[in-house]
């Protein structure tokens, strides 16, 4: 099946910085999903990105979609202690059976 | 509360043993998805069903197996249980079979002893 890479794997920053975090497919995806999972918490829904090219925005959080539909990127702006935990992207699968392959995720770490 | 129900929340057991994952998925919702998330593996896809028939099947074990049910609940059965199987067990549920957003319950964390 699909294979998506999410690097970093860990990032640790202060609070106040930016965080991104990168997602990388060898093929064209159909769309992709963000999910963020709390320390101790279940992964929960963020985006789903359709559109090559696509920019949505949620708040201080980014998301973009590539040209070619292979990469990803989630970027916040101006990280807070909330935004602590595991970002997942996901291929939402190539065929009609939604096979959801997520990446390894990027855990984020917020320093007050 | 997210709408899908999961049971137990823990479990602990033996090697050797079996245990029974239950799942109810979100009112309305048609596919069923299993993962397993352990700490060195990330979220592993074992297994998707959608009104009650196997849709997608991932990286599952012959030792695990699962069903979904008339009603739409979902048992994943792990069995011959090995130390290696400790892990946090994710339900997911969506409403349609194809590339649909996922509503993922609690989890099912199993200790094998």
């Amino acid at each position: 099946g699909q294979q998506v890479m999410q690097i970093p794997q860990y990032q640790h920053v202060q609070e106040g910085e930016d965080f991104t975090t990168y997602c990388n497919s060898s093929t064209t995806l159909s769309n992709i999903q963000w999910y963020k999972q709390r320390p101790g918490g279940h992964p929960v829904f963020l985006i789903q990105l359709v559109k090559s090219g696509e920019v949505k925005k949620q708040k201080r959080l980014t998301f973009q979609f590539g040209e070619a539909k292979k990469n990803s990127s989630l970027h916040i702006t101006a990280t807070q202690t909330t935004d602590v935990g595991t970002y997942f992207c996901t291929n939402a699968g190539g065929t009609s059976y939604g096979k959801l392959t997520f990446g390894q995720g990027t855990i984020l770490t917020v320093h007050p | 509360d997210s709408g899908v129900t999961q049971t137990p929340k823990h479990l602990i057991t033996a090697t050797g043993q079996r245990v029974t994952l239950r799942c109810s998925p979100r009112s309305g919702d048609l596919s069923v998805y299993w993962y397993q998330q352990s700490l060195d593996q990330g979220l592993q896809f074992l297994i998707q069903y959608y009104n009650g028939e196997e849709r997608a099947k991932g990286n599952i074990l012959e030792r695990f197996s699962a069903q979904q049910f008339p009603d739409l609940h979902s048992e994943l059965n792990l069995s011959s249980l090995e130390l290696g199987d400790s892990a946090l067990y994710f339900c997911a549920s969506s409403h349609g079979s194809g590339a649909n957003v996922l509503t993922f319950g609690a989890g099912s964390r199993l200790t094998v002893l």
